[in-house]
C-alpha cells in the first residue's frame, strides 16, 4: 500500500504570496490531519477533515484553510504568507473518524523570503 | 485541554547502552498516548501507542513503554540502542474517544554515540 503522499516537498515563496500544499492519503484512509512544525512552536495541529467536513480546527489564523476532496485527497491553503509561515507542514490520514493512529507523510517544507 | 512535556531535550547515550525518553501529560479526561519518531528529512513514524488495556506497550524496533496513570507517565524504553535509532522522539497524546488532534511535547533528540 502506498503512504501518504505529500507534494511539493519543497518550495519558496515570498511574503504576501499564498500557496496550496496538497495530501493524498493511504487508499481506504477518509480522515486526513494537517500539523505545522516549526523549531520555535514544535508540532501544532491545523485542521482535520472526514468525508470533505472539517472537523476539528486548531488555534491558526483565517489565513490558513483546508478542504477534503471525495477522494478524501485534501488540500491546504495558505494566504497572504508571512515569514513565520515557514515550517514543515505535515499530513496525516487515518480510516475512520474516532481512530486514533494516525500516519504521517513526509512532509511539504515551506520557505517564506 | 491536554499538554504534554518532554523532560530532555537532548540525550546522547553510547551505542548498546540502555535508554530512557521521559514523558509526562497533562489532562483532566481520560486519554490516548503515543511515541512517534521521527528521522532527518522525514515525517512522523509511530512506534507505539496507548489506547487501552496492559499498561505495558510494545512497539517496533524494540521500543516499549509503560503508562503510568498515577504518575501522568508514559516513558519510553529500549534495553539497547543502535547507531540507526539517532533520531527526534516525540510523545504525544490525544482525548480517549473523541476528536483525534493530538498534542505533540516538544521532543527529545536521541544520538546514539559509537
Amino acid at each position: 500500500k502506498a503512504g501518504v503522499t505529500q507534494t511539493p516537498r519543497y518550495l519558496i515563496k515570498t511574503r504576501g504570496q499564498q500557496v496550496t500544499l496538497s495530501c493524498s492519503p493511504i487508499s481506504g484512509h477518509r480522515s486526513v490531519s494537517w500539523y505545522q512544525q516549526t523549531p520555535g512552536q514544535g508540532l501544532q495541529f491545523l485542521f482535520e477533515y472526514f468525508s470533505e467536513t472539517q472537523r476539528n480546527k486548531g488555534n491558526f489564523p483565517g489565513r490558513f484553510s483546508g478542504r477534503q476532496f471525495s477522494n478524501s485527497r485534501s488540500e491546504m491553503n495558505v494566504s497572504t504568507l508571512e515569514l513565520g509561515d515557514s515550517a514543515l507542514y505535515l499530513c496525516a490520514s487515518s480510516e475512520d473518524w474516532g481512530a486514533n493512529v494516525l500516519t504521517f507523510g513526509a512532509g511539504s517544507r515551506l520557505t517564506v523570503l | 485541554a491536554q499538554s504534554v512535556t518532554q523532560l530532555d531535550s537532548q540525550v546522547p547515550v553510547f551505542e548498546e547502552a540502555p535508554v530512557e525518553l521521559r514523558c509526562n501529560y497533562s489532562s483532566s479526561v481520560s486519554v490516548y498516548l503515543f511515541w512517534y519518531v521521527q528521522y532527518p528529512n522525514q515525517g512522523l513514524q509511530l512506534l507505539l501507542k496507548y489506547l487501552s488495556g496492559s499498561t505495558l506497550v510494545k512497539g517496533i524496533n524494540g521500543f516499549e513503554a509503560e503508562f503510568n496513570k498515577s504518575q501522568t507517565s508514559f516513558h519510553l524504553r529500549k534495553p539497547s540502542v543502535h547507531i540507526s535509532d539517532t533520531a527526534e522522539y516525540f510523545c504525544a497524546v490525544s482525548e480517549a474517544g473523541s476528536a483525534r488532534q493530538l498534542t505533540f511535547g516538544s521532543g527529545t533528540q536521541l544520538t546514539v554515540l559509537p
